[in-house]
């Protein structure tokens, strides 16, 4: 399984925004509205930012939006914080393998 | 509260065998689907396998099929995984993680390390 293509790094200042994407296919992003984004700091458990594309878990911040356009979705941070620094992960439902298929992985610095 | 707590990693040789277990608490266990997704070194997540609610469906990555069992003790609240003839590109941080119920994972655990090597 082919993993989803993120963009290896992603940098901004504090408060501006920033937008990570993810790209798929018809098989996976494309058709099904059940793309997801998690949060990891290195060496701790990877926590849930967005789910069925643009839902917000509770307790997540509303800095953190999800949208998708055709094969392609896309995380975006507003206000950007210096807490915001770690690495995000897109996933997908993959129809091609009845299972999950999770991207590549961002690196987001705060400059 | 939610706690996912994998154990069960270590060193072992190519060639060799190991079951990681996934202890659940703070939700009922026995209506979840239940995942492993694991990092290599340096590298990003990679989802494994996942295990339905009852047991009786798994699905696995091209890569571990036919290598890597799953299963689950209901009764225990415990998932595993059982890892036979591994290869050095097995290393790495096994994490077990919750389904959301709707194609996501909603909590997962702090991993536990897997290396490969003689």
């Amino acid at each position: 399984q082919s993993a989803l293509t993120q963009p290896a790094s992603v940098s901004g200042s504090p408060g501006q925004s920033i937008t990570i994407s993810c790209t798929g296919s018809r098989s996976d992003v494309g058709t099904y509205d059940v793309v997801s984004w998690y949060q990891h700091y290195p060496g701790k458990a990877p926590k849930l930012m967005i789910y069925e594309v643009t839902k917000r878990p509770s307790g997540v911040s509303n800095r953190f939006s999800g949208s998708k356009s055709g094969n392609t979705a896309s995380l975006t941070i507003s206000g950007l914080q210096a807490e915001d620094e770690a690495d995000y992960y897109c996933c997908s439902y993959a129809d091609s393998h009845t299972s999950y298929v999770l991207g590549s992985g961002t690196r987001v610095t705060v400059l | 509260e939610v706690q996912l707590v994998e154990s069960g990693g270590g060193l072992v040789q190519p060639g060799g065998s190991l079951r990681l277990s996934c202890a659940a608490s703070g939700f009922t266990f026995s209506t979840y689907a239940m995942s492993w997704v694991r990092q290599t070194p340096g590298k990003g997540l990679v989802w494994v396998s996942t295990i339905s609610a009852d047991g009786t469906t798994t699905y696995f990555a091209d890569s571990v099929k036919g290598r890597f069992t799953i299963s689950r003790d209901n009764s225990k609240n415990t998932m595993y995984l059982r890892l036979n003839t591994l290869r050095a590109e097995d290393t790495a941080r096994y994490y077990c993680a919750k389904d959301c119920g709707l194609w996501c994972f909603d909590y997962w655990g702090q991993g536990t390390l897997v290396t490969v090597s003689s």
